[in-house]
C-alpha cells in the first residue's frame, strides 16, 4: 500500500536555527504534498501544498519566508523552518495523495515530526 | 462555509459498546468525506471513506452514515474494543479543491475494558 515516510520523527533545536523536515512518498509519485501543522489536542492545519515543479501555495497566514517548501523531484518534499523560534514548537505532518488523479484520491499521512525549539 | 464541525470532542465507551462520532458541514461542494483515526505520536491514518451517491459504507467494524440532505455524516464503530481508542478526524474535500482536506476539531475516543 502506499506510504508516505517522514524523516526525522524527533528534533530538538535552538532557537534562531533552521530545521529540515523531510517527507518521501515510497512506492507512489506525487506531484502534490500538504504540509500540515498539529498542537497538542488539535485538529490539522493545513499550511501549504506543495507543488512538484513550481512554488507551493501557502494557506493564509503562514510566512512563506519562514516556511520554505521545496517539491524537488515526484517522491520527496522539504519543509524548512527558518530562524525558529519557540513558538515554531510543534507536531508537523506531511501527507501525499494516491491515486492516478489528484481528486478524490486518498491522502496518506507521513508519522509526523515533532519540533522543539529551546 | 469551509469548515466541519465534530462532535463530540470526547467519549468514553465500555468494551463492546457502540462509538458514534458526528460531522456537519456548510459546503454542498464538498463530495468526498474520509474519517482518519491517529494514535499519540503518530500520524494519522485513512480508516475509511465515503462519497455522497451513497448513504452508508461499511468495512468490517467501521461504518459511515451519510445524509447528504442535512449536511452530516457519521461514524460509528460497533463493538468496540480498547485498541480503538485513539483520536478520530472527519473531513471532506471539493473536487475544486482536489486532495485538499478540510478536517474536523477531531474526537477523543477512550473505550475502557
Amino acid at each position: 500500500g502506499a506510504v508516505v515516510s517522514q524523516h526525522p520523527s524527533r528534533v530538538i533545536c535552538k532557537s534562531g536555527t533552521s530545521v529540515k523536515i523531510e517527507c518521501r512518498s515510497l512506492d507512489f509519485q506525487a506531484t502534490t504534498m500538504f504540509w500540515y501543522r498539529q498542537f497538542p489536542k488539535k485538529s490539522l492545519m493545513l499550511m501549504a501544498t506543495s507543488n512538484e515543479g513550481s512554488k507551493a501555495t501557502y494557506e493564509q497566514g503562514v510566512e512563506k519566508d519562514k516556511f520554505l517548501i521545496n517539491h524537488a523531484s515526484l517522491t520527496l518534499s522539504t519543509l524548512t523552518v527558518t530562524s525558529a523560534h519557540p513558538e515554531d514548537s510543534s507536531f508537523y505532518i506531511c501527507s501525499a495523495p494516491w491515486g492516478i488523479s489528484s481528486y478524490n484520491s486518498p491522502l496518506h499521512f507521513g508519522n509526523g515530526t515533532r519540533l522543539t525549539v529551546t | 462555509q469551509q469548515q466541519v464541525k465534530q462532535s463530540p470532542q470526547s467519549l468514553i465507551v465500555q468494551k463492546g459498546g457502540i462509538s458514534i462520532i458526528n460531522c456537519a458541514y456548510e459546503n454542498t461542494a464538498f463530495d468526498y468525506f474520509p474519517w482518519y483515526q491517529q494514535f499519540p505520536g503518530k500520524g494519522p491514518a485513512l480508516l475509511i471513506a465515503i462519497r455522497p451517491d451513497v448513504s452508508e459504507k461499511k468495512e468490517g467494524r467501521f461504518t459511515i452514515s451519510f445524509n447528504k440532505s442535512a449536511k452530516q455524516f457519521s461514524l460509528h464503530i460497533m463493538d468496540s474494543q480498547p485498541g480503538d481508542s485513539a483520536t478520530y478526524f472527519c473531513a471532506a474535500s471539493a473536487r475544486s479543491s482536489g486532495s485538499r482536506l478540510t478536517f474536523g476539531e477531531g474526537t477523543q475516543l477512550t473505550v475502557n475494558p
